[in-house]
Parts: structure tokens; C-alpha cells; sequence
């Protein structure tokens, strides 16, 4: 039982290039979500997913599109990469999306360096 | 938007206690508590429900104020390995996270 999965753990890109971060998860959860994780900033959400075949933006999700066909893969797009979305990110997920009351659970997470 | 955290840095020593306040602007339907070591990713501390509830986990306990819209994180009797930091995340239809406050306990 592998639980949350992030590819790749490190990356670094060239100013322009795109990038898809991978999430995928064995745990049967409907609910996954994107955070970036930048120093003084805590943990912001970009996109989440309540189920396959459905999503919706978070707090930061300008330069990023996630798209969700199956229950167990949840992957973030950069399109034209820049400097500023150098940051770690995670992906979470937990059993059911709306006001419920389940712990998240996080990926190891992704280093992002852009240049 | 991010719930508030204060303070935004502690120094503890051993044995000593603490409080992590978290507000927000927002009706709270619940609070969420994580940890998170260096280079780690967070880890689910407890989820306080309406009501005031107070839950614990080990020496670390909170408290849930919904008319004020405020949870409270108590660590009493600090350990080493209680330092890193610590996350309240904001229940609506998503999971919303403060801006962190960091923990250091000292020998």
C-alpha cells in the first residue's frame, strides 16, 4: 500500500518549458488536491478534484491546469514555466471532498526549480 | 482566504509548554492540525469538530471556538521531537492551511 505517490521527487526546468508533476493514489479516495509550499507562505492550494472527472481551483491556480479521468491520478500541468512557481509541491488527498471530516494525507512531495 | 496563525516562531526548552493560535475571517465548519518536520511533508495531527471539542494526541491538545472562529494548539511538557512546523487548515468545501508557525524545542 504505496499511499500518496509523487514523480519526479526533484526537477529543474528551463523559463518556458512545461511539466506535468504526477500524484497517484491507491487508497480509494475520491478528494485530491495541489499545494505549493514557499518559505513565510505556508501551504497554498492550487487546484483540488472531488471525484474523477471534476475539479476546481484553489487559492494560486493562474500557470497551472489539472485535469482528473481516473479516481487514482491527479496531475498538475505547467504550461510555460516561470521563476516564480519554483516551490514544493504536494499533493493530498482524503476519503471524500465537501465539509467532511477525514485527515489529509500527503505525497513526499516535488522540488521545482525553475531558471 | 488563510486562516492566521500567531505566533509565527517559538523557542522552547524541554519541558516547557506552548500555544499556536489560529483565527480566521471565515465561519469555521472544523480546524485541522498538521506537523511538519524539515524536508518532510505534514502529518494529520487531529481535526477539532464545532462544539468546542477538545481533542489530544500524545502531549498536544487543542481547543475549537467556532463563535470566534478561533482553535487553539497546546503542546505541554515539549520534546525534542515536537519541533517543526505546525499547520491549521481551515474546513469549508476545501482544506485551506495558515502560514505555519515554527517550533523549536532545545535541550
Amino acid at each position: 500500500n504505496a499511499g500518496v505517490t509523487q514523480t519526479p521527487k526533484f526537477q529543474v526546468l528551463k523559463t518556458g518549458q512545461s511539466m506535468t508533476l504526477q500524484c497517484a493514489q491507491d487508497m480509494n479516495h475520491e478528494y485530491m488536491s495541489w499545494y505549493r509550499q514557499d518559505p513565510g507562505m505556508g501551504l497554498r492550494l492550487i487546484h483540488y478534484s472531488v471525484g474523477a472527472g471534476i475539479t476546481d481551483q484553489g487559492e494560486v491556480p493562474n500557470g497551472y491546469n489539472v485535469s482528473r479521468s481516473t479516481t487514482e491520478d491527479f496531475p498538475l500541468r505547467l504550461l510555460s514555466a516561470a521563476p516564480s512557481q519554483t516551490s514544493v509541491y504536494f499533493c493530498a488527498t482524503k476519503l471524500t471532498g465537501g465539509l467532511s471530516n477525514q485527515p489529509q494525507h500527503f505525497g513526499d512531495g516535488t522540488r521545482l526549480s525553475i531558471l | 482566504q488563510q486562516p492566521v496563525q500567531s505566533p509565527q516562531a517559538v523557542i522552547l526548552r524541554e519541558g516547557e509548554d506552548a500555544v499556536i493560535n489560529c483565527s480566521s475571517s471565515k465561519a469555521l465548519y472544523s480546524v485541522h492540525w498538521y506537523r511538519q518536520k524539515h524536508g518532510e511533508a505534514p502529518v494529520f495531527l487531529m481535526i477539532l469538530l464545532k462544539g468546542g471539542e477538545q481533542k489530544g494526541h500524545e502531549k498536544i491538545s487543542a481547543s475549537f471556538n467556532e463563535k470566534k472562529q478561533q482553535s487553539s494548539l497546546y503542546l505541554t511538557a515539549s520534546q525534542l521531537s515536537y519541533s517543526g512546523t505546525y499547520f491549521c487548515g481551515t474546513q469549508g468545501g476545501k482544506l485551506i492551511f495558515g502560514q505555519g508557525t515554527e517550533l523549536s524545542v532545545k535541550p
